[in-house]
């Protein structure tokens, strides 16, 4: 069975912190690692890392994906109160094309 | 494009009640998904599908029926619903790879 596990389960932090979010994962035939963020509503994309694209960057957020330790981290550096939300990390791979396995989700606050 | 969208917004029934979900995407994507969203659980998949006419059970699907007639429309159906049956509904849709997402419903079961 496909296993993805992020922690921290929570964290709290102050406006202009750097914050590491991290997601190890179990499956077969690896193919995918997503990272969304959750506000009050939908999950949104952040990112994909494959063995193709082991690292990516967007504004103050930045992913890497290490596939000797089956992990990836999320880093966000000068953090904001609009950073606030839920991480989700997930694992596409298996026999199931398409199908992601979510982990439980780091739920980051940050305050003024 | 109005991307994923999802009917009812919200919903309460009395135990044992029916009701379908409706999950629509003007993407022509070809997989469409539904999952249910519980503290502290993050999403985990009741069941799937990779095309029109096919429906696969994923993590959670005890409870839950589904149908994928029409490409662009994925319904999930509560046959008698359970308090256990409580919690945030989130259909979405892909190409495979990444997922986009609807904006939810929120079902509660007395």
């Amino acid at each position: 069975e496909d296993k993805v596990v992020q922690s921290p389960l929570s964290l709290v932090v102050h406006e202009g912190d750097t914050v590491t979010l991290n997601c190890s994962y179990e499956v077969t035939n690896f193919r995918s690692l997503l990272w969304y963020k959750q506000e009050k509503k939908a999950p949104t994309f952040l990112f994909m890392l494959t063995s193709s694209g082991i690292e990516k960057k967007s504004g103050r957020l930045s992913s890497i994906l290490d596939k000797k330790e089956l992990s990836s981290i999320l880093n966000i550096t000068a953090t904001q109160t609009g950073d606030s939300a839920i991480y989700l990390c997930a694992v596409e791979g298996g026999t199931s094309y398409g199908k992601l396995t979510f982990g439980q989700g780091t739920i980051l606050t940050v305050h003024p | 494009n109005a991307g994923v969208t999802q009917t009812p917004k919200f919903r309460v029934l009395k135990t044992g009640q029916s009701m379908t979900l409706l999950c629509a995407q003007d993407m022509n994507h070809e997989y469409m998904y539904w999952y249910r969203q519980d503290p502290g659980m993050g999403l985990r998949l009741i069941h799937y599908s990779v095309g029109e006419g096919t429906t696969a059970k994923g993590e959670v699907p005890d409870g839950y029926n589904v149908s994928r007639l029409k490409k662009q429309n994925f319904l999930l159906g509560l046959e008698s619903a359970a308090p256990s049956q409580t919690s945030v509904y989130f259909c979405a849709s892909s190409r495979g790879g990444t997922q986009y997402f609807g904006p939810g419903t929120r079902l509660l079961v007395l």
